[in-house]
């Protein structure tokens, strides 16, 4: 069975650094693209970062750029996002969540439970 | 950037009612779209991935079509529990862009 479990989440002052991270089972995690999706509260869903499968190639969404780092550990099976000056508009549910991919036949995406994470003085 | 606009940004409908959501995409995404329901206080739950192919344990009456820029996710026959938010999902390039949603309520 798939299972993304992320972690991590938690209370954070304006300015202050957390790191998710999203342990993966069930997969050959190291075949599979990975994201960073995130949902403000009342708000609809936010893409907030992409990794290759080896790791080689990133991208982030404007509003994380420079802040935010993704990465990832294949011989670990796990996915990180390591958040510094954090803001309020930061604070929402994070996802972990693997991609849609074709080999040959199509493998679905899969998403993980959410993290909280909170950015309040 | 590809943008994904959906219509309608919410629906009234009926118990046993057929619902239609269009998912339209800025530029061509193949078959890289998924469709994702929302109930309140709940992560998203994939329905339809690669446009057409439904999630295993979803019920049959979800089904999605098109391919290019122009996707569809019907409900044949809309059930209670049926009723949240719906969202469409590009995973054909980054950044990987969500539709803001269509709202499916009681009529």
């Amino acid at each position: 069975e798939v299972q993304l479990v992320e972690s991590g989440g938690g209370l954070v002052q304006p300015g202050g650094s957390l790191r998710l991270s999203c342990a993966a089972s069930g997969f050959t995690f190291s075949n599979y693209e990975m994201n960073w999706v995130r949902q403000a509260p009342g708000k609809g869903l936010e893409w907030v970062s992409y990794i290759s499968s080896g790791g080689g190639t990133i991208y982030y969404a404007d509003s994380v750029q420079g802040r935010f780092t993704i990465s990832r550990d294949n011989a670990k099976n796990s996915l990180y996002l390591q958040m510094n000056s954090l803001r309020a508009e930061d604070t929402a549910v994070y996802y972990c969540a693997r991609d849609l991919r074709y080999n040959y036949v199509w493998q679905p995406p899969h998403w993980g439970q959410g993290t909280l994470v909170t950015v309040s003085s | 950037d590809i943008q994904m606009t959906q219509s309608p940004s919410s629906l009234s409908a009926s118990v046993g009612d057929r619902v239609t959501i269009t998912c339209r995409a800025s530029q061509s995404i193949s078959s890289y779209l998924n469709w994702y329901q929302q109930k309140p206080g709940k992560g998203p739950k994939l329905l339809i991935y690669a446009a057409s192919s439904l999630q295993s344990g979803v019920p049959s009456r979800f089904s999605g079509s098109g391919s290019g820029t122009d996707f569809t996710l019907t409900i044949s026959s809309l059930q209670p529990e049926d009723f949240a938010t719906y969202y469409c999902q590009q995973s054909s390039s980054t950044p990987r862009t969500f539709g803001p949603g269509t709202k499916v309520d009681i009529k």
